[in-house]
């Protein structure tokens, strides 16, 4: 695609619930990443991954937390039993090889997750 | 001291002004950074790479200054259309590739 896509762009769930939010990267980008973004803040490094490969998950705030990219390709981010903390955008973005270092990074749109 | 601060702002300006906004990073050990734009609930986008003392792109121009561990971003003859939010980003070099430490950003408004 022209872009990052994710989805779903808005989701609301009730405190305890589990939720999966999708990103599906620029084709052919090998590096893929999640950030968290809360209201009035910047975004904050979750996880990466270089093809299926999970190489970080040292930003992942708790064992609620998983993120997954079984063929390389697309990502989940599965946050289990939401808590109102976790509310926040989540964003994916990906690079075209290993030089997330230099900064290129293309981010999709964002998934905003209100937790009621 | 945070790893990257930055004033919040907001900054108001008329159109046409110059505007700089200033970032202050903690690892002095840093040799790369980087200047995000990030529109009111759009996601951020790549402005501007700093490698050495500086870059200049058009009406945007990007200091270092090492000595003081602060970097900046100057903006000529705001347009309506620079209206956003400013971040300032440093790799995280205790962390994998693409693990990057993004300031809170600076607001921009300029104003007709």
């Amino acid at each position: 695609g022209a872009g990052v896509s994710q989805s779903p762009r808005y989701k609301v769930a009730k405190r305890g619930q589990d939720v999966a939010l999708r990103c599906d990267p620029i084709s052919g980008h090998v590096s893929l990443f999640w950030y968290q973004q809360a209201l009035g803040q910047g975004p904050e490094f979750l996880t990466y991954f270089q093809n299926e490969a999970q190489l970080d998950k040292s930003g992942l705030p708790s064992d609620r937390f998983f993120a997954e990219r079984p063929e390389g390709s697309v990502s989940t981010l599965k946050i289990q039993r939401t808590q109102q903390e976790d509310s926040a955008v989540y964003l994916c973005a990906s690079s075209l090889d290993n030089r997330g270092n230099t900064g290129e990074l293309f981010f999709g749109e964002g998934s905003r997750l209100t937790v009621l | 001291r945070k790893e990257v601060e930055q004033d919040p702002g907001p900054f108001n300006v008329p159109e046409g002004a110059t505007v700089a906004f200033n970032c202050t990073y903690s690892n002095s050990a840093s040799q790369s950074f980087f200047w995000y734009r990030q529109d009111c609930r759009k996601e951020p986008k790549l402005l501007m790479s700093v490698y050495s003392s500086g870059n200049e792109d058009g009406r945007f121009t990007a200091q270092l200054n090492r000595a003081s561990q602060y970097i900046s971003l100057l903006i000529r003859d705001s347009k309506l259309s620079d209206s956003a939010t400013y971040l300032c980003v440093v790799p995280n070099y205790g962390g994998s590739q693409g693990n990057l430490i993004f300031g809170k950003g600076t607001k921009l408004s300029v104003k007709p």
